[in-house]
C-alpha cells in the first residue's frame, strides 16, 4: 500500500518563508510521479497551486513556488498572508493511471 | 469563466446505487480529461477515477474498482459517476474537476487538476 506523507500541521509567522514537504513510505519521490499541490480553505472547493513540480497553475502569484528537496517534493510559500492559511495537500502519480493523495497540511499563519 | 457543476448527491442505504452528473461550461468539454476526486467529512482528499477526453483511457482508484463507472458525454459537456453497491465509507462531498493537461508515464496517463466543482455530498446510510 503506497502511502504519501505530509506533515499533518505547519505554522508560520506573517511574512514568513515555509516549505510543506510531499514524501512517499518507501521511495523518493522524482519528477516522474508529477507533484502537484492543492489548496483548500475549510468549506470550499480546493484551489489548484502547482503541478508537474513547478508549474503554477493560472492566476496563482509566485509567492508559491514547488520543487523536489532531497527526496521529497516541496512546496514553499514565501512572504506568507493571513489567507494562506489552508489545508495543502500533495497528490502523486502512482503509473498505470493511478493518483494518490497525501493527508494534507494544516496551516496556520500566526 | 470555467463552471463545474455536479449534482444527483444524497441519501442512499447502503448496496444503493447512485448517479452523479457535472455540466460543464465555458471551455471546451471535448478537449479535456476529467477527474472525480471525493472528501470523506473531516478527511483529506481521494482521487477516485479519472477519464480521457475520448474516453479512450479511464481509471480508477482500487477502493472504488468494479463499483463504480465514470462516463462521459461530450455533446451534452456532462461527466458522470454511476455509483452501485455503496459502502458507509463512500460518504462524502465528491468533487468533478478538469484536467490540465496530461502525461504519459509507467503504462498510464496522469491528468492534474486546473478547475473544480464545488462537490455533491453523497451519504451512505442505513
Amino acid at each position: 500500500q503506497t502511502v504519501v506523507t505530509q506533515e499533518p500541521s505547519f505554522s508560520v509567522s506573517p511574512g514568513g518563508t515555509v516549505t510543506l514537504t510531499c514524501g512517499l513510505s518507501s521511495a523518493s519521490v522524482s519528477t516522474n510521479h508529477y507533484p502537484t499541490w492543492y489548496q483548500q480553505t475549510p468549506g470550499q472547493a480546493p484551489r489548484s497551486l502547482i503541478y508537474n513540480t513547478n508549474t503554477r497553475s493560472s492566476g496563482v502569484p509566485d509567492r508559491f513556488s514547488g520543487s523536489i528537496l532531497g527526496n521529497k517534493a516541496a512546496l514553499t510559500i514565501t512572504g506568507a498572508q493571513a489567507d494562506d492559511e489552508s489545508d495543502y495537500y500533495c497528490v502523486l502519480y502512482m503509473g498505470s493511471g493511478i493518483s494518490v493523495f497525501g493527508g494534507g497540511t494544516k496551516l496556520t499563519v500566526l | 469563466e470555467v463552471q463545474l457543476v455536479e449534482s444527483g448527491g444524497g441519501l442512499v442505504k447502503p448496496g444503493g446505487s447512485l448517479r452523479l452528473s457535472c455540466v460543464a461550461s465555458a471551455f471546451t468539454f471535448s478537449s479535456y480529461s476529467m477527474n472525480w476526486v471525493r472528501q470523506a467529512p473531516g478527511k483529506g482528499l481521494e482521487w477516485v477515477s479519472s477519464i480521457s477526453s475520448t474516453t479512450n483511457y479511464i481509471y480508477y482508484a482500487d477502493s472504488v474498482k468494479g463499483r463504480f463507472t465514470i462516463s462521459r458525454d461530450n455533446a451534452k459537456n456532462s461527466l458522470f459517476l454511476q455509483m452501485n453497491s455503496l459502502r458507509a465509507e463512500d460518504t462524502a462531498v465528491y468533487y468533478c474537476a478538469r484536467g490540465a493537461t496530461y502525461y504519459y508515464h509507467s503504462s498510464g496517463y496522469y491528468y492534474p487538476i486546473d478547475y473544480w466543482g464545488q462537490g455533491t455530498l453523497v451519504t451512505v446510510s442505513s
